[in-house]
């Protein structure tokens, strides 16, 4: 299996901050890479696909890069309504997730 | 809109079933693969199982092969996750969710674009 392994486990950023979070693979998994953002009590949400393709309706503040093993996701200018818990999924071979990196607005 | 509306869930004592149902509305449901998700209490999200678009394909997580059953209708729009043999392991909220392609490729699968809105599993005697 191909383990997916997430950096910081918890964040607290102030709004305005640019804030990154890291996900690093056991294997190359080339760019097949997805960020979910999942709010509490609320189903996973699709931010970006392909390590670095912005799903419609996701604010441009977010990006994502990398390939091969190591991804970042990019919040360029954090907001109130970017707390959440973010995970990363690879899917080059079958489906995991990472433990997940929980962000706090101080 | 995408929509994916659960059903099902519930309490169930050790060694019991539940049947989970997904309702989807909102775009070609037949052209495209599924997926449940589950979440136990502070844990990570665990792939559980997925289905080809046609339903002639599944995959399973070895943890529930042999007691879980991924189904779909196209006829209805519809999935569902049969659950034999429960465990208190198996706790923890399931999610039904949307691929963007018709099936996983050998082991080479997908993101999940949609997702419902989540299903209690609780497992206890």
């Amino acid at each position: 299996d191909i383990q997916m392994t997430q950096s910081p486990s918890t964040l607290s950023a102030s709004v305005g901050d640019r804030v990154t979070i890291t996900c690093r693979a056991s294997q190359s998994i080339s760019s097949w890479l997805a960020w979910y953002q999942q709010k509490p009590g609320k189903a996973p949400k699709l931010l970006i696909d392909k390590a670095s393709s912005l799903q419609s309706g996701v604010p441009s503040r977010f990006s994502g890069s990398g390939s091969g093993t190591e991804f970042t996701l990019t919040i360029s200018s954090l907001q109130p309504d970017d707390f959440g818990t973010y995970y990363c999924q690879q899917y080059y071979t079958y489906v995991t997730f990472g433990q997940g990196t929980k962000v706090e607005i101080k | 809109e995408v929509q994916l509306l659960q059903s099902g869930g519930g309490l169930a004592q050790p060694g019991g079933s539940l049947r989970l149902s997904c309702a989807a509305s909102g775009f070609t449901f037949g052209n495209f693969a599924m997926s449940w998700v589950r979440q136990a209490p502070g844990k990570r999200l665990e792939w559980v199982s997925a289905i080809s678009n046609k339903g002639d394909s599944t995959y399973y997580t070895d943890s529930v092969k042999g007691r879980f059953t991924f189904s779909r209708d196209n006829s209805k729009n519809t999935l569902f996750l049969q659950m034999n043999n429960l465990r208190a392991e198996d706790t923890a909220i399931y999610f039904c969710a949307k691929a963007p392609r018709i099936s996983c490729t050998g082991a080479f699968c997908y993101s999940l674009d949609y997702w419902g809105q989540g299903s209690l599993v609780t497992v206890s005697s």
